[in-house]
């Protein structure tokens, strides 16, 4: 089944300890996202891949980092999280004129 | 400042009626103009697209309205069923195959029986 997966679906964490959310698709997509959603706001890119090697920062890049070693997979890293990255989180893949698949999502609370 | 202005923010509609939602933009390079449907608990799915060399676009009930003077498009849901209720973004991004993508703020749908 073609999708995009994401890791955890959830979780709870503290100030300051380093975390990574891992993303994979299986649909040799050249095109990987990250997005932040907030209520009132939508979603928001964080940073986005054309392809291996290749990042570039989307909109509210600050506290985030990301990596694209393989084509399928594309971690966000947050090195020292802090409240206000409290948010649901989504992944997202693509090929051809800018449709995107997105997966199921992770929610994120930092205290 | 949020490059993708959407509204209203909540929507009630009766079944069988029309649902309109939308939205404006500033930057003017915008070529893409997507609508992702998302249920509670999922992500956000593709629903229709509309780049701005067309005024408007129809699959099925729903259909793309684009007015690239005003700087404007909408999205129009006819015979709107329960089955719609869900929350509904705009989007828009530029420069060729993709680039940044830009969302609005959402809208939710909700369609009563």
């Amino acid at each position: 089944e073609a999708q995009v997966t994401q890791n955890p679906r959830y979780l709870i964490t503290v100030t300051g300890k380093k975390l990574t959310v891992t993303c994979s698709q299986n649909m040799n997509h050249e095109y990987m996202s990250w997005y932040r959603q907030d209520p009132g706001l939508g979603l928001r890119q964080i940073y986005y891949s054309m392809n291996v090697e290749v990042t570039d920062k989307g909109d509210v890049p600050e506290g985030y980092k990301v990596s694209r070693k393989e084509k399928r997979n594309f971690p966000l890293i947050l090195e020292s999280p802090s409240p206000n990255q409290t948010s649901l989180y989504f992944c997202a893949s693509g090929r051809g004129f800018n449709e995107q698949y997105f997966g199921p999502g992770t929610r994120l609370t930092v205290t | 400042q949020q490059q993708v202005k959407q509204s209203p923010q909540s929507l009630i509609v009766q079944k069988g009626g029309i649902s309109i939602i939308n939205c404006a933009y500033e930057n003017t390079a915008f070529d893409y103009f997507p609508w992702y449907q998302q249920f509670p608990g999922k992500g956000p799915a593709l629903l229709i697209a509309i780049r701005p060399d067309v005024s408007e676009k129809k699959e099925g009930r729903f259909t793309i309205s684009f007015n690239k003077s005003a700087k404007q498009f909408s999205l129009h849901i006819m015979d709107s069923q329960p089955g719609d209720s869900a929350t509904y973004f705009c989007a828009a991004s530029r420069g060729g195959n993709f680039n940044k993508f830009y969302f609005g703020s959402g809208t939710k749908l909700n369609v009563k029986p």
